[in-house]
């Protein structure tokens, strides 16, 4: 299997219910990020880790919890999540995270399919 | 100004026509920028990256101009199969992180 997998692809969850999501990258890339898209807004960068190191955490709620045990695999652990949380959540992977000195270049970003999620 | 600010749209163009989009965005030291396509409730998918004045690849042509500080994406000889929302992303922060338009909605029609 190639590029980026993400599971399961579509859940539903009450508030008190506690679920997580698993992505997967088959890139050989050291970096992996978790995004939301809420219905009519743009991607928000939720976590970015490199190496396995946590190295950005965009001001998110600590009832979604990331994990990263290894460079391929990815997951969001979520507790007493609330409706507004309903959205796609979408794991990326990229070569490298950031820029490359004084270039204020990025690497490409591969994303998954995504988890639908819906907080009844 | 917006980090990244796209077109509001939606085009609703007929099969065969020329479009053009347009992105402006507000860093400046800004190098590389993307267009990535994202299908109805389907993930992105990198459509051309631009490092340089521009990029080329079959119908598709990204121009970036530095000084406006705007990237626009044309799609000549349109195809039902182009309608989806296309996002412009630039990176921002330290350059360590991308920021994603609000995207452009394009629909070709028969």
């Amino acid at each position: 299997e190639t590029g980026v997998t993400q599971t399961p692809r579509h859940l539903v969850m009450g508030m008190t219910n506690k679920k997580s999501l698993k992505c997967e990258q088959h890139l050989g890339h050291n970096a992996m990020y978790w995004y939301k898209q809420s219905a009519k807004k743009p991607l928000e960068l939720m976590f970015v880790y490199s190496l396995e190191e946590r190295v950005e955490n965009n001001s998110v709620p600590s009832r979604f919890s990331p994990e990263c045990p290894n460079s391929s695999h990815l997951f969001l652990h979520l507790h007493t999540l609330q409706p507004e949380d309903s959205a796609l959540y979408l794991c990326a992977s990229s070569h490298e995270y950031g820029g490359t000195g004084t270039s204020f270049s990025t690497d490409t970003q591969y994303f998954g399919p995504g988890t639908r999620l819906t907080v009844l | 100004r917006k980090e990244v600010e796209q077109d509001p749209g939606p085009f609703n163009v007929p099969e065969g026509a020329t479009v053009a989009f347009n992105c402006t965005y507000s860093n400046s030291a800004s190098q590389s920028f993307f267009w990535y396509r994202q299908d109805c409730r389907k993930e992105p998918k990198l459509l051309m990256s631009v490092y340089s004045s521009g990029n080329e690849d079959g119908r598709f042509t990204a121009q970036l101009n530095r000084a406006s500080q705007y990237i626009s994406l044309l799609i000549r000889d349109s195809k039902l199969s182009d309608s989806a929302t296309y996002l412009c992303v630039v990176p921002t922060g330290s350059a360590r992180q991308l920021t994603f338009g609000s995207g452009t909605q394009l629909t070709v029609l028969p």
